[in-house]
Protein backbone atom coordinates (compact mmCIF):
# COMPACT_ATOMS: atom_id res chain seq x y z
CA UNK A 1 0.00 0.00 0.00
CA UNK A 2 1.29 3.25 -0.98
CA UNK A 3 2.93 5.47 2.04
CA UNK A 4 3.22 8.84 3.23
CA UNK A 5 7.28 9.22 3.63
CA UNK A 6 8.81 11.90 5.76
CA UNK A 7 12.73 12.35 6.67
CA UNK A 8 14.92 12.86 8.53
CA UNK A 9 12.82 10.87 11.42
CA UNK A 10 14.35 13.30 14.35
CA UNK A 11 15.99 16.53 14.00
CA UNK A 12 17.86 18.23 16.40
CA UNK A 13 18.67 21.88 15.84
CA UNK A 14 20.08 24.71 17.88
CA UNK A 15 17.40 27.52 18.99
CA UNK A 16 17.75 30.41 16.10
CA UNK A 17 18.71 27.88 13.04
CA UNK A 18 16.43 27.10 10.50
CA UNK A 19 14.81 23.87 9.37
CA UNK A 20 13.63 21.75 6.54
CA UNK A 21 11.28 18.97 6.96
CA UNK A 22 10.99 17.05 4.15
CA UNK A 23 7.89 14.22 2.87
CA UNK A 24 7.11 12.34 -0.26
CA UNK A 25 3.36 12.35 -0.80
CA UNK A 26 1.58 9.54 -1.80
CA UNK A 27 1.67 10.17 -5.74
CA UNK A 28 -1.78 10.31 -6.64
CA UNK A 29 -3.02 12.72 -4.07
CA UNK A 30 -3.34 16.12 -4.49
CA UNK A 31 -3.85 17.91 -1.34
CA UNK A 32 -1.00 17.87 1.62
CA UNK A 33 -0.99 18.82 4.88
CA UNK A 34 1.74 19.44 7.60
CA UNK A 35 0.00 19.26 11.70
CA UNK A 36 2.39 19.26 14.85
CA UNK A 37 1.63 17.51 17.50
CA UNK A 38 3.51 18.29 21.02
CA UNK A 39 4.54 15.53 23.13
CA UNK A 40 1.18 13.77 24.89
CA UNK A 41 -1.02 16.90 23.27
CA UNK A 42 -3.48 16.52 19.93
CA UNK A 43 -2.65 17.09 16.64
CA UNK A 44 -2.98 20.44 15.19
CA UNK A 45 -3.20 21.21 11.84
CA UNK A 46 -0.47 23.81 10.19
CA UNK A 47 -1.06 24.50 6.85
CA UNK A 48 -2.90 22.77 3.62
CA UNK A 49 -1.54 22.42 0.37
CA UNK A 50 -3.10 22.25 -3.46
CA UNK A 51 -2.09 23.50 -6.49
CA UNK A 52 1.21 24.76 -5.64
CA UNK A 53 0.00 27.39 -3.34
CA UNK A 54 -1.29 27.43 0.57
CA UNK A 55 -4.80 26.48 0.66
CA UNK A 56 -5.59 27.06 4.30
CA UNK A 57 -3.17 27.73 7.73
CA UNK A 58 -3.83 28.18 11.28
CA UNK A 59 -2.88 30.53 13.98
CA UNK A 60 -0.16 28.16 14.30
CA UNK A 61 1.38 28.87 10.63
CA UNK A 62 2.79 32.49 10.96
CA UNK A 63 5.89 33.98 9.11
CA UNK A 64 8.52 31.87 10.50
CA UNK A 65 7.08 29.19 8.15
CA UNK A 66 6.62 28.02 5.28
CA UNK A 67 6.31 25.38 2.39
CA UNK A 68 6.81 24.61 -1.10
CA UNK A 69 6.63 21.95 -3.15
CA UNK A 70 10.50 22.33 -5.29
CA UNK A 71 9.64 19.31 -7.76
CA UNK A 72 6.76 16.44 -8.58
CA UNK A 73 7.12 14.73 -5.56
CA UNK A 74 8.50 16.35 -2.55
CA UNK A 75 6.65 18.77 0.02
CA UNK A 76 8.73 20.34 2.23
CA UNK A 77 7.54 22.70 6.02
CA UNK A 78 10.51 25.08 6.54
CA UNK A 79 11.40 27.15 10.16
CA UNK A 80 12.69 30.09 9.41
CA UNK A 81 14.58 30.82 12.69
CA UNK A 82 13.26 27.95 15.53
CA UNK A 83 12.00 28.29 18.75
CA UNK A 84 12.24 26.10 21.81
CA UNK A 85 8.34 25.85 21.59
CA UNK A 86 8.71 24.40 17.84
CA UNK A 87 10.33 21.27 19.78
CA UNK A 88 7.00 18.88 18.45
CA UNK A 89 6.36 15.74 15.91
CA UNK A 90 5.84 17.02 12.44
CA UNK A 91 3.81 14.84 10.48
CA UNK A 92 2.76 15.15 6.72
CA UNK A 93 -0.40 13.91 5.49
CA UNK A 94 -2.12 13.79 1.83
CA UNK A 95 -5.32 12.75 0.80
CA UNK A 96 -6.69 12.10 -3.15
CA UNK A 97 -8.36 15.41 -2.86
CA UNK A 98 -9.97 18.14 -0.78
CA UNK A 99 -13.11 17.74 1.24
CA UNK A 100 -15.30 16.09 3.83
CA UNK A 101 -14.89 13.07 2.96
CA UNK A 102 -11.50 12.03 2.05
CA UNK A 103 -9.37 10.63 4.94
CA UNK A 104 -5.77 11.75 5.35
CA UNK A 105 -2.73 9.65 5.22
CA UNK A 106 -0.22 10.25 7.56
CA UNK A 107 3.72 9.84 7.18
CA UNK A 108 5.32 8.16 10.51
CA UNK A 109 6.44 12.05 11.13
CA UNK A 110 9.32 14.14 12.39
CA UNK A 111 10.85 14.51 15.56
CA UNK A 112 11.78 18.04 15.88
CA UNK A 113 14.07 19.37 19.15
CA UNK A 114 15.04 22.47 19.58
CA UNK A 115 17.85 23.12 21.75
CA UNK B 1 -13.47 29.02 16.20
CA UNK B 2 -14.73 25.34 15.86
CA UNK B 3 -13.59 23.19 19.15
CA UNK B 4 -13.96 19.22 19.06
CA UNK B 5 -13.91 18.00 22.81
CA UNK B 6 -13.09 14.35 23.55
CA UNK B 7 -13.28 12.31 26.54
CA UNK B 8 -11.96 10.60 28.54
CA UNK B 9 -8.78 11.97 28.43
CA UNK B 10 -7.28 8.46 29.37
CA UNK B 11 -8.66 4.98 30.12
CA UNK B 12 -6.77 1.99 31.84
CA UNK B 13 -9.06 -1.10 31.07
CA UNK B 14 -8.85 -4.78 32.10
CA UNK B 15 -8.75 -7.09 28.50
CA UNK B 16 -11.71 -8.34 27.41
CA UNK B 17 -13.72 -5.07 29.00
CA UNK B 18 -15.20 -2.46 27.02
CA UNK B 19 -14.26 1.08 26.16
CA UNK B 20 -16.44 3.95 24.81
CA UNK B 21 -14.41 7.55 24.10
CA UNK B 22 -17.13 10.45 22.99
CA UNK B 23 -16.60 13.46 20.98
CA UNK B 24 -18.27 16.72 21.31
CA UNK B 25 -18.30 19.41 18.10
CA UNK B 26 -19.08 23.15 19.14
CA UNK B 27 -20.53 23.38 15.88
CA UNK B 28 -22.32 21.14 13.31
CA UNK B 29 -20.62 18.84 11.45
CA UNK B 30 -20.42 17.61 7.83
CA UNK B 31 -18.27 14.97 8.87
CA UNK B 32 -16.21 13.06 11.24
CA UNK B 33 -13.63 10.93 11.16
CA UNK B 34 -11.39 8.70 13.87
CA UNK B 35 -7.88 8.22 13.88
CA UNK B 36 -5.89 5.88 15.98
CA UNK B 37 -1.97 6.81 17.31
CA UNK B 38 -0.21 3.70 18.27
CA UNK B 39 2.28 4.50 21.11
CA UNK B 40 5.41 6.27 18.78
CA UNK B 41 3.50 5.83 15.51
CA UNK B 42 1.39 8.31 13.49
CA UNK B 43 -2.30 8.84 12.88
CA UNK B 44 -3.98 5.98 11.44
CA UNK B 45 -7.30 7.00 9.88
CA UNK B 46 -10.25 4.24 10.73
CA UNK B 47 -13.26 5.73 9.41
CA UNK B 48 -15.38 8.36 8.14
CA UNK B 49 -18.99 8.75 9.39
CA UNK B 50 -21.15 11.23 7.19
CA UNK B 51 -24.84 11.23 7.87
CA UNK B 52 -26.91 12.13 10.66
CA UNK B 53 -27.62 9.09 13.29
CA UNK B 54 -24.79 6.87 11.22
CA UNK B 55 -23.78 4.08 12.90
CA UNK B 56 -20.96 1.91 11.62
CA UNK B 57 -19.22 -1.33 12.26
CA UNK B 58 -15.38 -2.81 11.96
CA UNK B 59 -14.79 -5.88 13.79
CA UNK B 60 -15.25 -5.25 17.93
CA UNK B 61 -15.73 -1.18 17.13
CA UNK B 62 -18.95 0.89 16.78
CA UNK B 63 -18.55 3.88 15.42
CA UNK B 64 -21.67 6.38 15.88
CA UNK B 65 -22.44 10.12 14.83
CA UNK B 66 -25.22 12.03 16.68
CA UNK B 67 -28.53 12.49 14.99
CA UNK B 68 -27.67 16.55 16.02
CA UNK B 69 -23.91 15.44 13.88
CA UNK B 70 -21.98 17.57 16.77
CA UNK B 71 -21.17 14.22 18.61
CA UNK B 72 -19.88 11.00 18.04
CA UNK B 73 -18.61 8.12 19.78
CA UNK B 74 -15.85 4.86 19.30
CA UNK B 75 -17.13 2.08 21.52
CA UNK B 76 -14.90 -1.36 21.21
CA UNK B 77 -16.14 -4.30 22.65
CA UNK B 78 -13.72 -6.85 24.80
CA UNK B 79 -10.88 -4.99 24.03
CA UNK B 80 -7.40 -6.81 23.29
CA UNK B 81 -3.97 -5.31 23.90
CA UNK B 82 -3.59 -4.51 20.25
CA UNK B 83 -6.31 -1.69 21.32
CA UNK B 84 -3.82 -0.05 22.92
CA UNK B 85 -3.38 3.53 21.48
CA UNK B 86 -4.52 6.97 21.19
CA UNK B 87 -8.09 7.57 19.57
CA UNK B 88 -9.09 11.02 17.84
CA UNK B 89 -11.81 11.92 16.32
CA UNK B 90 -11.48 15.05 13.97
CA UNK B 91 -14.45 17.10 12.31
CA UNK B 92 -15.26 18.96 9.49
CA UNK B 93 -17.28 21.94 9.77
CA UNK B 94 -18.03 23.93 6.59
CA UNK B 95 -14.93 24.99 4.88
CA UNK B 96 -12.78 24.62 7.89
CA UNK B 97 -9.63 22.26 8.19
CA UNK B 98 -9.87 18.81 9.86
CA UNK B 99 -9.94 19.67 13.45
CA UNK B 100 -8.90 16.73 16.00
CA UNK B 101 -10.26 16.48 19.65
CA UNK B 102 -7.54 15.85 21.72
CA UNK B 103 -7.62 12.03 21.79
CA UNK B 104 -8.21 9.37 24.26
CA UNK B 105 -5.34 6.93 25.52
CA UNK B 106 -6.75 3.66 26.18
CA UNK B 107 -4.38 1.19 27.74
CA UNK B 108 -5.21 -1.99 28.04
CA UNK B 109 -4.15 -4.58 30.92
CA UNK B 110 -3.78 -8.19 30.10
Amino acid sequence: EPEVTQTPSHQVTQMGQEVILRCVPISNHLYFYWYRQILGQKVEFLVSFYNNEISEKSEIFDDQFSVERPDGSNFTLKIRSTKLEDSAMYFCASSQDRGSNQPQHFGDGTRLSIL
Amino acid sequence: GQQVMQIPQYQHVQEGEDFTTYCNSSTTLSNIQWYKQRPGGHPVFLIQLVKSGEVKKQKRLTFQFGEAKKNSSLHITATQTTDVGTYFCAGYSGNTPLVFGKGTRLSVIA
